[in-house]
């Protein structure tokens, strides 16, 4: 079965500064798809970066993008820039190509950014 | 575009109760899926439904049941409320397999 491990349960960083969040997951497939979603207080989620097993390429979505190291599986999430309105729950999550309906969600990290 | 909308945003029950949460989505999404967010526990899938009149079970399937008669509306339906299922749920739906799930804004569920 496919895991999820955020070993962060909150951090902290000043506005403007950089802030790296952590993802591990626990898989036998070899294509799959991996997810940040933030959860602001407002309890929406968000999707906030896709990442697809089979692309090299770290995805980027303006200040947050992703280190994908498929070999050690790990999916961290680097938010540059930090701003006030980045200060949320945010969930790393997995899809795994053979079960392409099902969404595994760590246990999220709760970001506050300080000004 | 009104997205995944989920009704009621807030409800208390009582142990015993039964009741229905809804969820709709206007976008002809063929993917829906209902999950249960806990403290400490991230989102937990609890049914879901890959087209109208299909449906499979999730992680935490038990004390509850789903039907999806139409592509547009997937209920999810408690039959008996018991206090463990006190939880913020939410519906999602995806337009295809593999694709980014749309959440609704979630419903805070009680039960006495």
């Amino acid at each position: 079965a496919q895991t999820v491990t955020q070993s962060q349960p909150e951090m902290s960083v000043q506005e403007a500064e950089t802030v790296t969040l952590s993802c591990t997951y626990d898989t036998s497939e070899n294509n799959y798809y991996l997810f940040w979603y933030k959860q602001p207080p407002s309890r929406q989620m968000i999707l906030v970066i896709r990442q697809e097993a089979y692309k090299q390429q770290n995805a980027t979505e303006n200040r947050f993008s992703v280190n994908f190291q498929k070999a050690a599986k790990s999916f961290s999430l680097k938010i540059s820039d930090s701003q006030l309105g980045d200060t949320a729950m945010y969930f790393c999550a997995f899809m795994g190509l053979e079960n392409t309906d099902k969404l595994i969600f760590g246990t999220g990290t709760r970001l506050q950014v300080f000004p | 575009n009104a997205g995944v909308t989920q009704t009621p945003k807030f409800q208390v029950l009582k142990t015993g109760q039964s009741m229905t949460l809804q969820c709709a989505q206007d976008m002809n999404h063929e993917y829906m899926s209902w999950y249960r967010q806990d403290p400490g526990m991230g989102l937990r899938l609890i049914h879901y439904s890959v087209g109208a009149g299909i449906t499979d079970q999730g992680e935490v399937p038990n004390g509850y049941n789903v039907s999806r008669s139409t592509t547009e509306d997937f209920p999810l339906r408690l039959l008996s409320a018991a206090p463990s299922q006190t939880s913020v749920y939410f519906c999602a739906s995806s337009p295809g397999s593999s694709q980014p799930q749309h959440f609704g804004d979630g419903t805070r569920l009680s039960i006495l």
